[in-house]
């Protein structure tokens, strides 16, 4: 069965500029939530989307949004980018709690 | 607050040998407990995970030792082989309804290097 697919893998952008991100989990799951990863902070919690309800959000600024739609796909946007918004983004999937969380392969932000 | 340490960001071992991995909780309220392996720009793949209820998992090769009176796992591979070789995370969830739902606490990481 398919995994989860980030898209895009990559992506360039501008200081100021903003950028949607987008998961599509595994097929059933109803949990997706999103990470981000930098060498210096490792794998932060960013916020987690079941049944279209956030149910929970990391301590980041108001620029990190997401949301979830009906068939459980969910996107991620940032606004206003800074340097420091560089990172690897995460999304994972699971059926919920006491299952495995399954993890997209990440889309590689740079803030230029 | 780091509220799950592996306080080793390294670990080498020599190929058919064990590797033990450790990973240290705070919060008690943590109810399951996974191990991934990540290699660099690519997402960390699940490798076993451990319910409260239990104080041992495996999997092949793979086995997690939950202690939860020291709030401490482990994970041991036995043989160890040189394709193990990356950055193995630990992370912890709550129940649900907790402040911790639906999220993954996840330690530094340790970077396993597998010498032939």
């Amino acid at each position: 069965k398919a995994g989860v697919t980030q898209t895009p893998r990559y992506l360039i952008k501008t200081r100021g500029q903003q950028v949607t991100l987008s998961c599509s989990p595994i097929s059933g799951h109803r949990s997706v939530s999103w990470y981000q990863q930098t060498p210096g902070q490792g794998l932060q919690f960013l916020f987690e989307y079941f049944s279209e309800t956030q149910r929970n959000k990391g301590n980041f600024p108001g620029r990190f949004s997401g949301r979830q739609f009906s068939n459980s796909r969910s996107e991620m946007n940032v606004s206003t980018l800074e340097l420091g918004d560089s990172a690897l983004y995460l999304c994972a999937s699971s059926l919920g709690q006491g299952f495995g969380y399954t993890f997209g392969s990440g889309t590689r932000l740079t803030v230029v | 607050d780091q509220q799950v340490k592996q306080n080793s960001p390294s670990l080498s071992v020599q190929e058919g040998r064990i590797s033990i991995l450790n990973c240290d909780y705070t919060n008690s309220m943590f109810d399951y407990f996974l191990w991934y392996k990540k290699y660099p720009a690519e997402g960390p793949t699940f490798l076993i995970s451990i319910s409260s209820i239990k104080d041992k998992n495996e999997d092949g090769r793979f086995t997690v030792f939950l202690n939860k009176s020291a709030k401490h796992l482990s994970l041991h591979i036995v043989p160890s082989q040189p394709g193990d070789s990356a950055v193995y995370f630990c992370a912890a969830s709550a129940y649900e309804g907790s402040s911790n739902t639906g999220k993954l606490i996840f330690g530094q990481g340790t970077t396993l290097q597998v010498k032939p």
